[in-house]
C-alpha cells in the first residue's frame, strides 16, 4: 500500500465550477499537509500549507484536513482555465527526513 | 532572484550508460532534494543534501549517487542506465527544516530518456 493515494484522473470542468481534489493516505505521524501546482513543462510550486487538521483558506483556494479519517482535500472556487495543471498533494511528520507526494490529479478547466 | 536551475534540461542515454545531472539551488539555500517523477507514478525522493552531507536517501539502489558541493551545488549521478530509469529529475532547494512547510522551491527538471 502507498503511504499517500491520490486518484490521477484526469479531471475536466467547466469554468467556473468548483473543484474537489483528494488525497487519502496511511501514516497516522503526518501532521504537515501541502498542496502543491505543476504546470506543464514546469517544477511543482507550494500552493497551500497546512499544518495538523482543520481548514485554511486563500483566495478562491481551501485546503482541509481530517487526520481521523487519514484525508485531504483542495478546494477550487470559481476555477479558470488558468487553473488547468496537475495538483499534487504531499505531506511529512514531524521532523520528517522527506517529503512524500501523491501521484498527482491532471486537472482541465474547460472555457 | 534566481530560482532552481537544472542542466541539462534533456539527455538521451542508452542502457548501461551513466547519466549526470546538475543542479543549482536558490542563492541561501542549503538543502538540496532530488526527486523522480516518472511517467503515472508521482514524484519519488531520491537523496537529500543538506550542508555537503547525505541527510536522507528514497527507496533506489545504490547506481543513483549523488553529492552536494561547498557552493550547494548538487549532481546526481545515475550509472548502468535502465528503461526504466526514463523520467523527469526534479532538483528542490531550501532552508533547513522546511521539509515542515513544505517550502520546497523546484527546478523545471532534467528530462532523462534511455534507449
Amino acid at each position: 500500500q502507498k503511504e499517500v493515494e491520490q486518484d490521477p484522473g484526469p479531471l475536466s470542468v467547466p469554468e467556473g465550477a468548483i473543484v474537489s481534489l483528494n488525497c487519502t493516505y496511511s501514516n497516522s505521524a503526518f501532521q504537515y499537509f501541502m498542496w502543491y501546482r505543476q504546470y506543464s513543462r514546469k517544477g511543482p510550486e507550494l500552493l497551500m500549507y497546512t499544518y495538523s487538521s482543520g481548514n485554511k483558506e486563500d483566495g478562491r483556494f481551501t485546503a482541509q484536513v481530517d487526520k481521523s479519517s487519514k484525508y485531504i482535500s483542495l478546494f477550487i472556487r470559481d476555477s479558470q482555465p488558468s487553473d488547468s495543471a496537475t495538483y499534487l498533494c504531499a505531506m511529512s511528520a514531524q521532523g520528517a527526513q522527506k517529503l512524500v507526494f501523491g501521484q498527482g490529479t491532471r486537472l482541465t478547466i474547460n472555457p | 532572484e534566481a530560482g532552481v536551475t537544472q542542466s541539462p534540461t534533456h539527455l538521451i542515454k542508452t542502457r548501461g550508460q551513466q547519466a549526470t545531472l546538475r543542479c543549482s539551488p536558490i542563492s541561501g539555500h542549503t538543502s538540496v532534494y532530488w526527486y523522480q517523477q516518472a511517467l503515472g507514478l508521482g514524484l519519488q525522493f531520491l537523496l537529500w543534501y543538506d550542508e555537503g552531507e547525505e541527510r536522507n536517501r528514497g527507496n533506489f539502489p545504490p547506481r543513483f549517487s549523488g553529492r552536494q558541493f561547498p557552493n550547494y551545488s548538487s549532481e546526481l549521478n545515475v550509472n548502468a542506465l535502465e528503461l526504466e530509469d526514463s523520467a523527469l529529475y526534479l532538483c528542490a532547494s531550501s532552508r533547513w527544516g522546511a521539509l515542515d512547510t513544505g517550502e520546497l522551491f523546484f527546478g523545471e527538471g532534467s528530462r532523462l530518456t534511455v534507449l
